[in-house]
Order: C-alpha cells, then sequence, then structure tokens
C-alpha cells in the first residue's frame, strides 16, 4: 500500500532562512510525487512533482524538492523564506493511471518577520 | 484559461438533509476527481471519474455518490447528511489519460452539517 509521511505538524522559520519540510513515501514500484500548498480558505496550489528525471525539482514561488530513493524522501526546500510562504503544506504520492492522490498529514509553515 | 470552478463554496445543511455539490474542470480535462478534507481525517479520496465512468473509489459510505457528464462537470451528492460530513470538498481535474501530471484544485466547497 501507498503511504505519504509528514513528521512534523509545524516548522517554525525567521524570514531570510532556509526552509526544509520533511516528507517520506511508502510505494511498490516508481513513485510519482507531488508537493501542494494550501492558504486559508483556498483550494490546493500545485507547487512541483517529481515524476522521472533529476533528483533536484524546481517549481513554484522558487521552491524545490529533492528526490532521494535510497532515503525515500521528497523533502520540500527554499534557500530564503518569506512571510507570505507561511501555509499549509502536503506531500502527495500518485498512483500510476489514476488521479488518486495519497496525501500525508499536513506541515504548517510559519515564517516570521 | 478558467480554472476548476465548485459551487456553491459555502453552504450550511442539518441533519439527514441531502446536497449536491458541483465541479467545472478545466477545458479539456477529461478526469474529475472528489477529496474530503477535515481537520480529524486530513485529505481523503473520495472517487475518480474519466469519460463519465467511475474509475476509481475510496472508502466512503454510500451516502457519498458522484456523477461525470459528458462535458466532464461532475456532481457529488451526499444523502442522509451526519454532522461528521461537515468538511471542505475539493474537486480536482487533470487530463486524465494515463499521465502522470498533477491534478489542479477547485477553491472547495465547505459543508456545514448542524
Amino acid at each position: 500500500a501507498q503511504s505519504v509521511a509528514q513528521p512534523e505538524d509545524q516548522v517554525n522559520v525567521a524570514e531570510g532562512n532556509p526552509l526544509t519540510v520533511k516528507c517520506t513515501y511508502s510505494v511498490s514500484g516508481n513513485p510519482y510525487l507531488f508537493w501542494y500548498v494550501q492558504y486559508p480558505n483556498r483550494g490546493l496550489q500545485f507547487l512541483l512533482k517529481y515524476i522521472t528525471g533529476d533528483n533536484l525539482v524546481k517549481g513554484s514561488y522558487g521552491f524545490e524538492a529533492e528526490f532521494n530513493k535510497s532515503q525515500t524522501s521528497f523533502h520540500l526546500k527554499k534557500p530564503s523564506a518569506l512571510v507570505s510562504d507561511s501555509a499549509l503544506y502536503f506531500c502527495a504520492v500518485r498512483a500510476y493511471n489514476t488521479d488518486k492522490l495519497i496525501f500525508g498529514t499536513g506541515t504548517r509553515l510559519q515564517v516570521f518577520p | 484559461k478558467a480554472g476548476v470552478t465548485q459551487t456553491p463554496r459555502y453552504l450550511i445543511k442539518t441533519r439527514g438533509q441531502q446536497v449536491t455539490l458541483s465541479c467545472s474542470p478545466i477545458s479539456g480535462h477529461r478526469s474529475v476527481s472528489w477529496y474530503q478534507q477535515t481537520p480529524g481525517q486530513g485529505l481523503q479520496f473520495l472517487f475518480e471519474y474519466f469519460s463519465e465512468t467511475q474509475r476509481n473509489k475510496g472508502n466512503f459510505p454510500g451516502r457519498f455518490s458522484g456523477r461525470q457528464f459528458s462535458n466532464s462537470r461532475s456532481e457529488m451528492n451526499v444523502s442522509t447528511l451526519e454532522l461528521g460530513d461537515s468538511a471542505l470538498y475539493l474537486c480536482a481535474s487533470s487530463g486524465g489519460t494515463a499521465n502522470t501530471g498533477e491534478l489542479f484544485f477547485g477553491e472547495g466547497s465547505r459543508l456545514t452539517v448542524l
């Protein structure tokens, strides 16, 4: 069975500092991995995905993620955090040939000025 | 290009009633899926439709149902509402055909059951 874990409920970081939001996964076969962000009272916005290719994936708003097969991780990173990055972040894995996304429990990112 | 449109955005119902939520996917997208978001259970997959056929179904009771029309618009219905059905219901669309691309989500319909 496929699953995703986000071990941190909340991550706090000062503006201008680098940020990391952790995600580990468990899948059989090749993983299709995604990061989404949710602002209050809004839907989910796509940030980036890993399907195949380079392990370092660049996405929207300066975010990037590193796929690590040996550690089954897909951590979200940003070199310099902004207060406006404060939101709820979800990691997800997608089953092949379906639109079924399995989400992690979400990590609330709080960036302090 | 218009995004995924969900209606209504907010609604309040009482226990025992039924509700229908609507989703219009991005133009050209043939796959629509539905998710329930609650503070306790997080994001849970409800079902997925492609070309008017249900392709996948999550672990929800039969009170939850859906359908897709020939223009790819989709509706989901919840009958005999319970307090625990209070949630944000999110619709997503994608190209659908064996693709591994991202899903595009609407703003959601927030259902409150009193």
